[in-house]
């Protein structure tokens, strides 16, 4: 069965400051979804990638999935404290997806 | 509606009861799903509906849990003989069709006492 790992699991860091977020998928990957987790609220989807190489960015998030399809990351330049919350990554499996167990990012002023 | 809705945000039971979750999903989408997450962890898959049929219920633990759509919009999840470790918040997403963004309800918090 595929397994994603998500690294690190925990990331503090101080306003203004650029951090990256890493998914490593046991198996290829056919489609990787970045989503966002705020207590109470869901997740929020924020980007999807289907193909290798590709790299999409959403104001000041930056998503890539690598050539060989098996690992994305997340980049957030210049982070704010609305960038707060737990960030998972999803894998499509047949359907369904398939998440790491997510990283929780810690903003402080 | 505008999004995802599910009923009731947070539920309270004690063990061995019976208890139904309720998912609303995005008017016009198909596919609807069901995930569980527990703390610290991330959403792992119950069980996946296109139209009114359940295509994949792989992810259901065992035959206390057991999900409906009879019309093709509204789901209910029913677990019975609830246990303390089905505590958990259930997630409910749905999709235009089977293959798409998956779209998440708030999800409900259920704990068992």
């Amino acid at each position: 069965s595929q397994e994603l790992e998500q690294s690190p699991q925990s990331l503090i860091v101080q306003e203004g400051k650029n951090l990256t977020i890493n998914c490593t998928s046991s198996k290829t990957l056919y489609g990787l979804y970045w989503y966002k987790q705020k207590y109470g609220e869901g997740l929020i989807f924020l980007m999807m990638l289907q193909k290798g190489g590709e790299e999409k960015s959403h104001e000041k998030i930056t998503a890539k999935l690598d050539e060989k399809k098996q690992q994305s990351s997340l980049h957030i330049t210049a982070s704010q404290p609305s960038h707060a919350g737990i960030y998972l990554c999803g894998a499509d499996n047949t359907d369904k997806l398939i998440f790491g167990t997510g990283t929780r990012l810690q903003v402080f002023p | 509606g505008a999004g995802v809705s599910q009923t009731p945000s947070n539920k309270v039971t004690e063990k061995g009861k019976y208890v139904e979750l309720r998912c609303d999903p995005i008017s016009g989408h198909t596919a609807l799903y069901w995930y569980r997450q527990s703390l610290g962890q991330g959403p792992e898959f119950l069980i996946y509906f296109q139209g009114t049929g359940a295509a994949d219920d792989s992810g259901l633990p065992n035959d206390r849990f057991f999900a409906v759509r009879p019309e093709g919009s509204v789901s209910t999840l029913k677990i019975q003989r609830t246990e303390r470790g089905d505590s958990a918040v259930y997630l409910c997403a749905s999709s235009l069709a089977g293959a798409g963004i998956q779209y998440f309800g708030a999800g409900t918090r259920l704990s068992v006492l």
